[in-house]
């Protein structure tokens, strides 16, 4: 079984439209992230939420709207999407917010997400 | 949150050793250092960590200076499979949350 397993694995979608890209982690952690990779590969954090509660959120437009429904889940719906949200976004988990340092990430394989 | 820096890239030979730097000037008393690294088209994957003394693990070893200002990830044996952009990331029990920078792409050439 996929610890960490993102849905859809590519999203292609017209401006002005919203989607939803789901997030499940089977580790038993209590915390999930969302991070989105860019063009250039760079890798940022977006929002984090621990059991169920935000706990990061990286000022990142009100369009995008984190939803965890229970500590196994953590969806990522983005209204009104436009061009600039063309990325790869990567959902993650850890066990706890709290000792973080000694942690590991766990990633899932990410989701292509491309805006026409 | 410390800073770091890598090589934007490096190469290394098929079943050669490699040493992967990074220094982390800033990084506070009670940060571990941590490396990931990203194999193309897929997520990032734990490789390593440590505080202080040195780490091994089946996948690499990691050396931390005795100041704790660098690191270096030594993969013993590079194989093809190693190709990927590796991340090194000082990570603490506030503030940090596994903040990625932008990593040194290893190439690994047959």
């Amino acid at each position: 079984d996929t610890a960490v397993s993102q849905t859809p694995k590519y999203l292609v979608t017209q401006m002005g439209n919203d989607k939803s890209i789901k997030c499940e982690q089977n580790l038993g952690h209590d915390t999930m992230y969302w991070y989105k990779q860019d063009s250039k590969k760079f890798l940022k954090i977006m929002f984090s939420y621990n059991n169920k509660e935000l706990i990061i959120n990286e000022t990142v437009p009100n369009r995008f709207s984190p939803k965890s429904p229970d500590k196994a889940h953590l969806n990522l719906h983005i209204n009104s999407l436009e061009l600039g949200d063309s990325a790869v976004y990567f959902c993650a988990s850890s066990p706890r917010v709290s000792p973080r340092a000694n942690e590991k990430l766990f990633f899932g394989s990410g989701t292509q997400l491309s805006v026409l | 949150d410390a800073k770091t820096t890598q090589p934007n890239s490096m190469e290394s030979n098929e079943e050669e050793p490699v040493h992967l730097p990074c220094n982390h000037s800033t990084i506070s008393g009670t940060d571990y250092i941590h490396w990931y690294r990203q194999l193309p088209s897929q997520g990032p994957e734990y490789v390593i960590h440590g505080l202080t003394s040195n780490v091994n693990n089946r996948m690499a070893s990691l050396a931390i200076a005795e100041d704790r200002k660098s690191s270096t990830l030594i993969l013993h044996r590079a194989t093809l499979r190693d190709a990927a952009v590796y991340y090194c990331i000082p990570t603490g029990n506030t503030g940090n949350q596994f903040y990625f920078g932008t990593g040194t792409s290893l190439t690994v050439i047959p």
